[in-house]
């Protein structure tokens, strides 16, 4: 069974600092992996994906994340924060190929960004 | 392409009741997934469809729920004899066609049984 650790329920940083939020996956076959953010009282976009090619990963907004086997990470991390980040972000995992059993989802990162 | 939409975006009924939330993919999306998310949480998987048919269902889907995608195109999600436990927001997702591993959410639906 897939299982998806997101470390640190809320992070805090200064605008123009960076932002990291972690994400950590366990899965017996290599699987595909996303980042989603969610703004209050509405749906996810999807940020950004990994789906077996290049490691790292760029997305919209400036957000990109790598994915590391040895580790089983799939860490997210923007260069300099905007104050429109601030939301809830949300990795998950799928078998490859999309997965019979739609996604698994981690427990969530609340972003909040500092003036 | 208007995406995912689901309605309503707000109900609030009364312990015991049905209700139905009815959600329209995006035109030719020929998967569609239904999660459900409690306050705190991140969406976990309830069931998904390929077309018409119903291909898999969590064991959160439990007997009170069901859905249909009647001709492949709209989906509904029915709750019977409503719970408090059922409180949270429903998500619509779909994607293309089966090779397809992105998928669009729409905004979803909140129940909250009083």
């Amino acid at each position: 069974a897939q299982s998806v650790t997101q470390l640190g329920s809320h992070v805090s940083v200064s605008e123009g600092a960076l932002v990291l939020l972690r994400c950590n996956y366990s899965s017996s076959v290599p699987p595909y992996l996303f980042w989603y953010v969610q703004y209050p009282n509405q749906g996810l976009q999807l940020l950004l994906k990994y789906t077996s090619a290049a490691t790292l990963v760029k997305g919209i907004n400036d957000f990109e994340a790598e994915f590391k086997k040895s580790e089983t990470s799939f860490h997210l991390t923007k260069p300099s924060a905007h104050m429109s980040d601030a939301a809830e972000y949300f990795c998950a995992v799928s078998e490859p190929g999309g997965g019979a059993d739609g996604l698994t989802f981690g427990k969530g990162t609340h972003l909040i960004i500092q003036p | 392409d208007t995406g995912v939409s689901q309605d309503p975006r707000h109900k609030i009924t009364k312990r015991g009741q049905n209700v139905t939330f009815r959600c329209d993919p995006i035109s030719e999306h020929n998967r569609l997934y239904w999660y459900r998310q409690t306050l705190g949480q991140g969406p976990e998987f309830l069931t998904y469809f390929q077309n018409e048919a119903q291909l898999e269902k969590s064991r959160l889907l439990s007997d009170r729920f069901s859905a249909e995608r009647p001709k492949g195109s709209f989906s509904t999600l029915e709750i019977q004899r409503t719970e408090q436990g059922d409180s949270a927001m429903y998500l619509c997702a779909s994607t293309p066609d089966w090779s397809s591993y992105e998928q669009y959410f729409g905004p979803g639906t909140r129940l909250t049984v009083t």
